[in-house]
């Protein structure tokens, strides 16, 4: 048990499809991420929210929409996605993203998105 | 720029096996060091971390020490077993900011 929980574990949607991703937390922390796993890639970085602001877009497309209505929960709003977008999808948390060097990040299992 | 190399897989070893994981690192400023795992169909966990220069983190047998003058920190693992089959990700976040760099992942498994 991570702490860190996402829904749904697995999706398959169309190019024209609107479909949101989950991400909840039950560790008590402040700042939330969203990243995207790719085969052969490192990890990418797409959004990070502290104390329920964005602080980071890593110029991530508009097809990828996020919300953070509180400390606990994250969406990954997806529309009109591309083949391309197929990949895991992380959630991740920490303490406090504010001011400390080197909080451990806590992640879910992942949602494995394939766009057909 | 900074970002984080680690040696390709898959690797596969025999139980009892010695294992070493490469990683080298770029970045400016002194980063803290990471490695985390990822078994099959679980999110990523922090599996050791190092702050500065020389120290040398541990957990469940593993080891990797924080060399500045080669900007390394692979790790390694005595004797392996079939449970720490998994990928393996090297990380670096800047003691100046708060983006963590991640490396590709080196997929282990360890055969009986």
């Amino acid at each position: 048990e991570t702490g860190v929980t996402q829904t749904p574990r697995h999706l398959v949607m169309g190019m024209t499809n609107k479909k949101s991703l989950k991400c909840e937390q039950h560790l008590g922390h402040n700042a939330m991420y969203w990243y995207k796993q790719s085969a052969k890639k490192p990890l990418e970085l797409m959004f990070v929210y502290n104390f329920k602001e964005q602080t980071e877009n890593n110029s991530v497309p508009s097809r990828f929409s996020p919300e953070c209505p509180n400390s606990s929960h994250l969406f990954l709003h997806l529309h009109t996605l591309q083949p391309e977008d197929s990949a895991l999808y992380l959630c991740a948390s920490s303490q406090d993203r504010a001011g400390t060097a080197y909080n451990e990040q806590f992640f879910g299992p992942g949602t494995r998105l394939t766009v057909l | 720029g900074n970002s984080v190399t680690q040696m390709e897989g898959p690797v596969t070893l025999s139980e009892e096996a010695f294992l070493t994981i490469n990683c080298t690192y770029t970045a400016t400023g002194y980063p803290s060091l990471f490695w985390y795992v990822q078994y099959p169909g679980e999110g990523l966990q922090l599996l050791l971390k190092a702050t500065k220069a020389d120290d040398k983190g541990s957990n469940k047998g593993f080891e990797a020490t924080y060399r500045k003058e080669t900007t390394s920190f692979h790790l390694e693992k005595g004797s392996v077993q079939v449970s720490d089959s998994a990928v393996y990700f090297c990380a670096l976040i800047k003691n100046t900011g708060n983006q963590f760099y991640f490396g590709t992942g080196t997929s282990l498994t360890v055969i009986p």
